[in-house]
């Protein structure tokens, strides 16, 4: 267990609807990044958060949309679903930023959209 | 094109057998490489990382290799376990400012059969 704890760890949604999933980042972390994997492929980066802040972004609309607590656990908001958000969403803690960090992955929530 | 391509996209042994998976690459600069073990479902877990200047790391049956002049990696397992059965992803840290984005390959899924 990496102590990166998501929920829901199942969802169902239909199209149009809005989403939040959550993410606790493991303790003495301040740094969150949010992933897609959708199946049989590789995650895809979708956003980081550090100390709060957005700090680099991936290939993603802007309905999908972030935030990070002072308790360092964040939340994955996805506006206006489709049905090509139906994956499974990871998010990852470290430490710090920077690409020397390793980063620890929660459980995933498995989002379907109908 | 995808950034990190691995090979071979699945592959079936038998349990005490020896296995290589690849890993090529085309992100430049990078911080890091890293292979993860997925289990169906749940988050990836890390198996080594390792610097540009590193060529091989080793955690347990698992071995990693790096070749920084012909971007290349591979991930050797000695001496398999059912337990081995999972996906292996190869993963690049890429140097974007100060995010550490990580770029996955598509996965190896690994079956160990009895």
């Amino acid at each position: 267990e990496t102590g990166v704890t998501q929920s829901p760890t199942h969802l169902i949604k239909t199209r149009g609807q809005q989403v939040t999933l959550r993410c606790s980042s493991q303790s003495g972390h301040n740094t969150v990044s949010w992933y897609q994997q959708a199946l049989g492929q590789g995650p895809q980066f979708i956003f980081q958060y550090y100390r709060e802040e957005e700090n680099g972004r991936g290939n993603f609309p802007p309905r999908f949309s972030g935030l990070q607590f002072p308790n360092y656990s964040s939340e994955l908001n996805v506006n206006a679903l489709e049905l090509d958000d139906s994956a499974l969403y990871l998010c990852a803690s470290s430490l710090s930023a920077g690409g020397h960090n390793e980063q620890f992955f929660g459980p995933g929530t498995r989002l379907t959209v109908l | 094109k995808n950034q990190v391509e691995q090979s071979p996209q699945s592959l079936i042994i038998l349990e005490g057998k020896n296995c290589t998976l690849q890993c090529n690459y085309t992100v430049s600069p990078f911080s890091n490489l890293r292979w993860y073990k997925q289990d169906t479902g749940r988050g990836p877990v890390s198996l080594t990382i390792m610097t540009f200047s590193e060529n091989t790391k080793s955690n347990g049956r698992y071995t990693a290799t790096l070749d920084a002049d012909t971007k290349q990696s591979s991930l050797h397992i000695t001496a398999s376990q059912l337990s081995d059965s999972a996906s292996y992803i190869c993963v690049v840290s890429e140097i974007a400012g100060n995010t550490g984005k990580l770029i996955f390959g598509q996965g190896t899924t690994l079956q160990v059969k009895p």
